[in-house]
């Protein structure tokens, strides 16, 4: 959907090294996720933000962190990447999460060597 | 604990035909289920939204039913096409949590 936009689209990086994953959405949408998906498992909560000033832990958010920047701005970072954080990175927005839909971006794409 | 299983974990069916998934689940309180379809490489894209009164809503061809008695859902296609290759997620939502399947990957041939 390109009203959600993630990038880089595809990265490749080495053990303990420190990289972000951005996401930006023009849906005005206040909820802003980010979810991890590996292969033989549903998709995982990492962190998810309800508003610029709220900030929430996922599922799995042990060793990663966000920095909501603005409205439309939701950054995912990994302090010191290992071998087990290589999946498939999707961030999603929605205006609740009552009835209402989510909203995912293109993914990326995540190798750690 | 709460789960989301569904089956079967893959399906090729010809151009044309019907196919049925299936969605159990173990998530409570319940407040909404929803299913999206995810092409390969791209992010997933909602089909239905469907709460605890709503036994069944269609989106075109596809069509999902729920029985939240049994904690069931299911997703029908009719007719299908080559474009609905793609993985089929369930989720299911106690409230300001979704619980996701890992999906039924479905294959269409000619």
């Amino acid at each position: 959907d390109a009203d959600v936009t993630q990038t880089p689209r595809n990265r490749i990086t080495k053990t303990g090294k420190r990289i972000m994953l951005e996401c930006s959405q023009t849906k005005g949408h206040d909820r802003m996720y980010w979810y991890r998906q590996d292969p033989g498992l549903g998709l995982r909560l990492i962190y998810y933000s309800f508003d610029v000033k709220d900030i929430n832990k996922g599922e799995i958010s042990d060793g990663y962190s966000v920095s909501r920047q603005a409205q439309a701005k939701f950054s995912l970072s990994l302090e010191s990447a290992i071998p087990n954080q290589t999946a498939l990175y999707f961030c999603a927005t929605s205006e609740t999460t009552g009835r209402e839909t989510q909203y995912f971006g293109p993914g990326t794409r995540l190798l750690v060597l | 604990k709460n789960q989301v299983e569904q089956s079967p974990q893959s399906l090729i069916i010809l151009e044309g035909k019907n196919c049925t998934l299936q969605c159990n689940y173990t998530v409570s309180p319940f407040s909404n289920l929803r299913w999206y379809k995810q092409d390969t490489g791209r992010g997933p894209v909602s089909l239905t939204i469907m709460t605890f009164s709503e036994n069944t809503k269609s989106n075109g061809r596809y069509t999902a039913t729920l029985d939240a008695d049994t904690k069931q859902s299911s997703l029908h296609i009719t007719a299908s096409q080559l474009s609905d290759s793609a993985s089929y997620i369930c989720v299911v939502s106690p409230s300001n949590n979704l619980f996701f399947g890992t999906g039924t990957r479905l294959t269409v041939i000619p």
